[in-house]
């Protein structure tokens, strides 16, 4: 079963507007952490956010939030204030455990395109 | 940064030929990860290690192995490539945060004709 899913293969925002990126997870572990990475056309990952799953506030970095809702076992990233430079694919990655080796399952992606 | 560098970046090969990609990092990780990433699957584990000489298997691991002789250095090795493993291959290690992000190399680019 797929571990991560994300269900948007392609999304449009318009410049300067949020941006909703859905993500779900599969796990039976209490002890988890979610990431969302990004990947412009040059190819490179960049990590942007993390959550772990005894994390009380929904994590935030600069224009990145992250709405993590436990029982749905959801952990949306949203983008506040596009810009061209956030067109990319991003992906959503889970690791499972408390385990040390940092092992991460990643979701197929969803690619975003910045309009001006 | 965790400094990665993977070689080569780009190689075209023959099926039926052995590739070896080269993951060398510098600063002293000791896990390493190899993925590879395919349209509509995003990134799939190969294998990892945890250390020299020990490695484990990923989630797509049949047709590739490894091999860690130094901390530094991670190597994946297609011993007969198919052209199923025409692919990008990501090497990671351990960032810097405490979050447990991984941290990627830039990619190496195979195409198997």
């Amino acid at each position: 079963a797929q571990k991560i899913t994300q269900t948007q293969p392609g999304m449009f925002v318009q410049e300067k507007e949020a941006v909703t990126l859905d993500c779900t997870y599969d796990t039976s572990d209490q002890s988890y952490g979610l990431f969302w990475y990004k990947q412009p056309s040059s190819g490179e990952m960049i990590f942007l956010i993390y959550q772990g799953s005894y994390d009380e506030q929904n994590a935030t970095e600069g224009r990145y939030s992250l709405n993590f809702q436990k029982a749905r076992k959801s952990a949306n990233l949203v983008i506040s204030a596009s810009q061209l430079g956030d067109s990319a694919m991003y992906f959503c990655a889970m690791r499972e455990g408390e385990g040390g080796d940092y092992k991460l399952s990643f979701g197929a992606g969803t690619t975003v395109t910045v309009r001006a | 940064d965790a400094g990665i560098t993977q070689s080569p970046r780009h190689k075209v090969t023959e099926t039926g030929t052995p590739v070896t990609l080269r993951c060398h990092q510098t600063e002293n990780h000791r896990y390493m990860y190899w993925y590879r990433q395919d349209p509509g699957h995003g990134l799939r584990l190969i294998h990892y290690s945890y250390g020299v000489k020990d490695t484990d298997k990923g989630e797509v691991s049949d047709g590739y192995s490894v091999s860690r002789s130094k901390t530094e250095d991670f190597l994946l090795t297609l011993e007969s490539a198919t052209s199923s493993q025409t692919s990008v291959y990501f090497c990671a290690t351990q960032g810097r945060g405490n979050t447990g992000e991984l941290f990627f190399g830039e990619g190496s680019r195979l195409t198997v004709l």
